[in-house]
């Protein structure tokens, strides 16, 4: 069967630097993106790797190793605004988006 | 505000009525989608449509259907709903219906199913 695994739930300080964790088995692979969902609204893009390695945006980070069947999403100088889901989804080899549970990431002051 | 819209925001359903959700996007994408969302699950995918006049079944189907009469629009309809449909509904559209397209997501109705 298809799996994603993100943990279900993070902390972290204002300021702080935090990893969100994403694994994946499926039928092949063909990318994968990096939603934030704010609680009570609807998800929004922050990033689609596809090729190994890291892709920095601002202090949005997101790193793919497709031998590993790993991502992790890197937030840096963490604000309050940040307190939000992380959503990993996964696009297979049929082209099929596959959807993780998400990370709620809380931020303390 | 170019974007997606959805309607209602939120609804209280008695088990057994028929029920609409309405999607409506400016960015003329030729793809749509309606997910739902419930807690500890990640987003499912029910229907979709890569363009006017088609659509497709996907992870969650049964018991909804979905027109698209044209480019903008793409109704979910419930015709008998129950309780195990209680949940967030999501719209989105890309424009493309490749699933390596960014996907841009409504603000989601609420549905209570009793």
């Amino acid at each position: 069967g298809q799996n994603i695994d993100q943990p279900t739930e993070m902390t972290a300080t204002e300021g702080a630097i935090v990893q969100i964790n994403c694994t994946y088995q499926t039928s092949g692979f063909n990318g994968l993106f990096w939603y934030q969902q704010h609680a009570g609204e609807a998800p929004t893009f922050l990033s689609y790797n596809v090729l190994d390695g890291l892709e920095e945006k601002g202090r949005f980070s997101s790193f793919l190793s497709r031998s590993k069947g790993y991502s992790y999403l890197l937030l840096k100088e963490l604000q309050m605004k940040d307190s939000a889901s992380y959503l990993c989804a996964v696009v297979d080899s049929n082209y099929q988006l596959i959807w993780g549970a998400g990370t709620k990431l809380i931020i303390k002051p | 505000i170019a974007g997606i819209t959805q309607a209602p925001t939120s609804q209280i359903l008695a088990a057994g009525r028929r029920m609409t959700l309405r999607c409506t996007q400016d960015m003329r994408h030729n793809a749509m989608y309606w997910y739902r969302q419930d807690l500890g699950l990640g987003l499912r995918l029910i229907h979709y449509s890569n363009t006017a006049g088609t659509t497709g079944k996907g992870e969650v189907p049964d018991g909804y259907s979905v027109s698209r009469a044209n480019t903008d629009d793409f109704p979910l309809t419930l015709a008998s709903a129950v309780p195990s449909q209680t949940s967030v509904y999501f719209c989105a559209s890309s424009d493309s219906g490749t699933s390596t397209d960014t996907q841009y997501f409504g603000p989601g109705t609420r549905l209570t199913v009793l």
